[in-house]
């Protein structure tokens, strides 16, 4: 098992670019998460699909949508680029709604200049 | 609003020795909390968790302790290893809200040898 993979490991972007952030995961999860991570900083939920067919928002969503493509990939996209999307990504998994426990990829590190 | 945070920003410990990473929470509902480690350039890493029911749990080198009434969340790592060196973040669950997490900002642990 791969566990959960991110595509791709780097990015630069200038502002106003849109680019989209991949995710899929291969252990049957129903529950998939998308977090950003600044320094000095916890991680912060974006978007998350409770299960495939459901988005809801977390607590950072402006600038972002997600699409829960299947039960094994969720895509996060930015369509207009900003600097202060700066940030590393990651996207999580776990097993169902009544399950805390969340697996996490190796993260995307973008840069907006 | 609610938060959870830690009391140490980094902390520095001699190989062998034990270590102590401290965590508070602020919100009295939640009633899962893990722990999670972050090596430089990774993904967190699940490492342990503990309900509220609990006052403690053992895992392999670590031990992870709730006390509820200060809303105080510890992990103690033992005979601490150089490859314990990482970011430790601990998360605590959302009641009422799914099975988010919310992440505290996290500890740099350094062992010196």
């Amino acid at each position: 098992n791969a566990g959960v993979t991110q595509t791709p490991k780097f990015q630069v972007l200038k502002t106003g670019q849109s680019m989209t952030l991949q995710c899929a995961q291969d252990m049957n999860h129903n529950s998939m998460y998308w977090y950003r991570q600044d320094p000095g900083m916890g991680l912060r939920l974006i978007y998350y699909s409770a299960s495939e067919g459901t988005t809801d928002k977390g607590e950072v969503p402006n600038g972002y949508n997600v699409s829960r493509l299947n039960k094994r990939e969720f895509s996060l996209r930015l369509e207009s680029a900003a600097p202060s999307q700066t940030s590393v990504y990651f996207c999580a998994s776990s097993e169902d709604s009544s399950s805390y426990e969340q697996y996490f990829g190796p993260g995307t590190r973008l840069t907006v200049t | 609003g609610e938060s959870v945070g830690l009391h140490l920003p980094t902390l520095s410990v001699q190989e062998g020795d034990n270590s102590i990473i401290n965590c508070a929470y602020s919100n009295s509902a939640s009633d899962y909390f893990i722990w999670y480690k972050q090596e430089s350039g990774k993904g967190p890493q699940f490492i342990i968790d503990i309900r509220s029911n609990m006052d403690k749990r053992q895992g392999q080198r670590v031990t992870v302790l709730l006390n509820k009434t200060v809303k105080h969340l510890s992990l103690q790592i033992a005979a601490t290893q150089p490859g314990d060196s990482a970011v430790y973040f601990c998360a605590e669950n959302n009641p009422g809200g799914g099975n988010k997490l919310t992440f505290g900002t996290g500890t740099q642990l350094k062992v010196e040898l």
